[in-house]
């Protein structure tokens, strides 16, 4: 079955971009949505936005401005860059499929599977 | 923007039945679907487009969503089943999440 990782940095410094790889194995990348989502420490979860096998890309309006997902279908990979971070997004960050289902009669989605996420810390 | 509300705990005593509740402005119009996180783990699907149950979630789970209001629903509630719950909906090209409820079971 589909699995999913996260890597990159575990610490960022603030004003600077963190930047997240999922790799997914077990099936291909193609012909899915995929999304990014955190969770800071003892709270909720926040979605932070999609990217479509082909390319096509939708975030969070209240991150908009600093976030960039982008894909790798060569490499069954995709990636999450967020800029000017603060301590503020320090987070465990989960990267999930995101199955849509977008029709006359339905505009929803739900995440399945997720990664095991990776905590960023932000911080000098 | 959309938001969705939880109640922040929710008990119950083993083999009885717990209810968590999510609302939103016309929830009903939308699906709802719901995920169990364990502490230290990431969340897990257990009901989607308000009723259905993934492959390998137990019947006990089962869920509903009419008006404004989405349910879980966890029937014989077992002990395993202590977990934060999230609802999550899809409202205008953007995904939202309640707040998460802290089922304890004892």
């Amino acid at each position: 079955q589909v699995q999913l990782q996260e890597s990159g940095p575990g610490l960022v410094k603030p004003s600077e971009t963190l930047s997240l790889t999922c790799t997914v194995s077990g099936g291909f990348i193609s012909s899915y949505y995929w999304s990014w989502i955190r969770q800071p420490p003892g709270k909720g979860l926040e979605w932070i936005g999609y990217i479509y096998y082909n390319g096509s890309t939708n975030y969070n309006p209240s991150l908009r401005s600093r976030v960039t997902i982008s894909i790798d279908t060569s490499k069954n990979q995709f990636y999450l860059k967020l800029s000017s971070v603060t301590a503020a997004d320090t987070a465990v960050y989960y990267c999930a499929r995101d199955l849509r289902c977008s029709s006359t009669i339905c505009d929803d989605n739900w995440f399945d599977p997720w990664g095991p996420g990776t905590l960023v810390t932000v911080s000098s | 923007s959309y938001e969705l509300t939880q109640p922040p705990s929710v008990s119950v005593s083993p083999g009885q039945t717990a209810t968590i509740t999510c609302s939103g402005d016309k929830l009903g119009n939308k699906y709802a679907c719901w995920y169990q996180q364990k502490p230290g783990q990431s969340p897990v699907l257990v009901i989607f487009q308000d009723t259905k149950r993934p492959s390998g979630v137990p019947e006990r789970f089962s869920g509903s969503n009419s008006g404004n209001t989405a349910t879980l629903t966890i029937s014989g509630t077992q002990a395993m089943d202590e977990a934060d719950y999230y609802c999550q909906a899809w409202d205008r090209s953007t995904g939202v999440f309640g707040g998460g409820t802290k089922l304890t079971v004892l």
